[in-house]
């Protein structure tokens, strides 16, 4: 079945650490995959996305995710956290055989420590 | 600013009343969706309009009503509310369904029902 799954519903990291928030989805054809944000009280706001042009694609804030067909993953990464990255992160696919639903992951909460 | 629109921010409703939440965008995306939020579940997909006219249900669809009379506005009913129904809704709009360029969210409203 075609889906999305975020690993960890809370991280915490220290300010200056790196951030790795981990995506993985199930389906035999590569979708498109996003990384959103979510602010306190706010909508979400595209971070960034790949639709099958570089694999390793960065988006605002710093922040940047790599896909990996053999492991299935968009993991976002960013190389030092600050205290404004706390924030909501969700991961969205978009399939591109199937049902092509764009259905989101259940979101994972970055918590960064002074 | 350019962007969705969506009011009320907050309500409070009783079991059993009715409401409009309203959603406008002034970016001429013809796809607009609502979306539900919920802790640990992620976006639910509620309905969405493919452009002015066309309707369909999403993931969760009981108890709510969509229209489509403009291509800019998309209001959200809820017929009889219902303590399950009390979230924070979302409105989303892209240029077309595929959504490669990601969704547009507005800041969304927090719903109670008591």
């Amino acid at each position: 079945a075609q889906s999305v799954t975020q690993l960890g519903s809370h991280v915490s990291v220290s300010e200056g650490a790196l951030v790795l928030l981990r995506c993985n989805y199930s389906s035999s054809v590569p979708p498109y995959l996003f990384w959103y944000v979510q602010y306190p009280n706010q909508g979400l706001q595209l971070l960034l996305k790949y639709t099958s042009a570089a694999t390793l694609v960065k988006g605002i804030n710093g922040f940047e995710a790599e896909f990996k067909k053999s492991e299935t993953s968009f993991h976002l990464t960013k190389p030092s956290a600050h205290m404004s990255d706390a924030a909501e992160y969700f991961c969205a696919v978009r399939f591109t055989s199937g049902t092509y639903k764009y259905i989101f992951g259940t979101g994972t909460r970055l918590k960064v420590l002074a | 600013n350019a962007g969705v629109t969506q009011t009320p921010k907050f309500q409070v409703l009783k079991t059993g009343q009715s409401m409009t939440l309203q959603c406008a965008q002034d970016m001429n995306h013809e796809y607009m969706s609502w979306y539900r939020q919920d802790p640990g579940m992620g976006l639910r997909l509620i309905h969405y309009s493919v452009g002015a006219g066309i309707t369909d249900q999403g993931e969760v669809p009981n108890g709510y009503n969509v229209s489509r009379s403009t291509t800019e506005d998309f209001p959200l009913r809820l017929l009889s509310a219902a303590p399950s129904q009390t979230s924070v809704y979302f409105c989303a709009s892209s240029y077309s369904r595929g959504a490669l360029d990601g969704y547009t969210f507005g800041s969304g409203t927090r719903l109670t029902v008591v």
